[in-house]
C-alpha cells in the first residue's frame, strides 16, 4: 500500500490558471509538509501542518493556500499560476518533526 | 530560512572510493540529524539519522558522525558504487520544532 500519495503526478497548465494538488497519507502521522523542488534540486519547505493545523508558513506567496480537511490529507491550491511556479512539489508526513519523513512521489507542475 | 549548510555542492568519486559530505547547523536546540537520498526522478528517502546523544552511527557502507561542539555532522559512504549516485540532503531539527528544513543538497557522482 502506498504510504504517501499525491495526485496528479504531472500537471501542465497555462499562466493565470488555478490548480490543486492533493496529498493523502495512510500512516496515521500527525505532521505533514509541502516542499517545492526547483530545477537546482533545492528542496525548499513551504508549509508544515500538525494535526491539521497550520504551524509554519515559510513566507510563501499567498497565491499558495494549503488546506487540511483532516489529519490524513493536505492539499495545495495555487491561484494565478506564474512561470516561476514550475517545479516539482512534494508532500511528506512524519509522526513528529524528529522522526523519519515519508515523501509522496512528487507532482511535476509546468506552467506555460 | 535554512539552518543547515551543506558542502561541497557536487562531489565526484571513483567507484570504490569513499565520499564524505559535511553539514553545519546553527540552532543549538537541534538534536535530530537525518540524511535523505534522492535518486534522479525519485522521491527523497531517509538513509540514516543520528540523535545528539551519540557521536556516530553506522549502517553497512554508510555512517554519520556528529560533532555537537562544532555544530557539524557528516555522511560517510565507503566503497562507493554507481547506485550511490544521487543528491543527498541533510537536516537538523528537534521535537516540537515543526520544521523539517533541508540543506541545499549535495550531488554525488560515482564514476565507474
Amino acid at each position: 500500500d502506498t504510504a504517501v500519495s499525491q495526485t496528479p503526478k504531472y500537471l501542465v497548465t497555462q499562466m493565470g490558471n488555478d490548480k490543486s494538488i492533493k496529498c493523502e497519507q495512510n500512516l496515521g502521522h500527525d505532521t505533514m509538509y509541502w516542499y517545492k523542488q526547483d530545477s537546482k534540486k533545492f528542496l525548499k519547505i513551504m508549509f508544515s501542518y500538525n494535526n491539521k493545523e497550520l504551524i509554519i508558513n515559510e513566507t510563501v506567496p499567498n497565491r499558495f493556500s494549503p488546506k487540511s480537511p483532516d489529519k490524513a490529507h493536505l492539499n495545495l491550491h495555487i491561484n494565478s499560476l506564474e512561470l516561476g511556479d514550475s517545479a516539482v512539489y512534494f508532500c511528506a508526513s512524519s509522526p513528529t518533526t524528529d522522526t523519519e519523513a515519508f515523501f509522496g512521489q512528487g507532482t511535476r507542475l509546468t506552467v506555460v | 530560512g535554512e539552518n543547515v549548510e551543506q558542502h561541497p555542492s557536487t562531489l565526484s568519486v571513483q567507484e570504490g572510493d569513499s565520499a564524505v559530505i559535511k553539514c553545519t547547523y546553527s540552532d543549538s536546540a537541534s538534536n535530530y540529524f537525518p540524511w535523505y537520498k534522492q535518486e534522479l526522478g525519485k522521491r527523497p528517502q531517509l538513509i540514516i539519522d543520528i540523535r545528539s546523544n551519540v557521536g556516530e552511527k553506522k549502517d553497512q557502507r554508510i555512517a554519520v558522525t556528529l560533532n555537537k561542539t562544532a555544530k557539524h555532522f557528516s555522511l560517510h559512504i565507503t566503497e562507493t558504487q554507481p547506485e550511490d549516485s544521487a543528491v543527498y540532503f541533510c537536516a537538523a531539527t528537534y521535537y516540537g520544532n515543526n520544521r523539517l528544513a533541508f540543506g541545499k543538497g549535495n550531488q554525488v557522482v560515482v564514476i565507474p
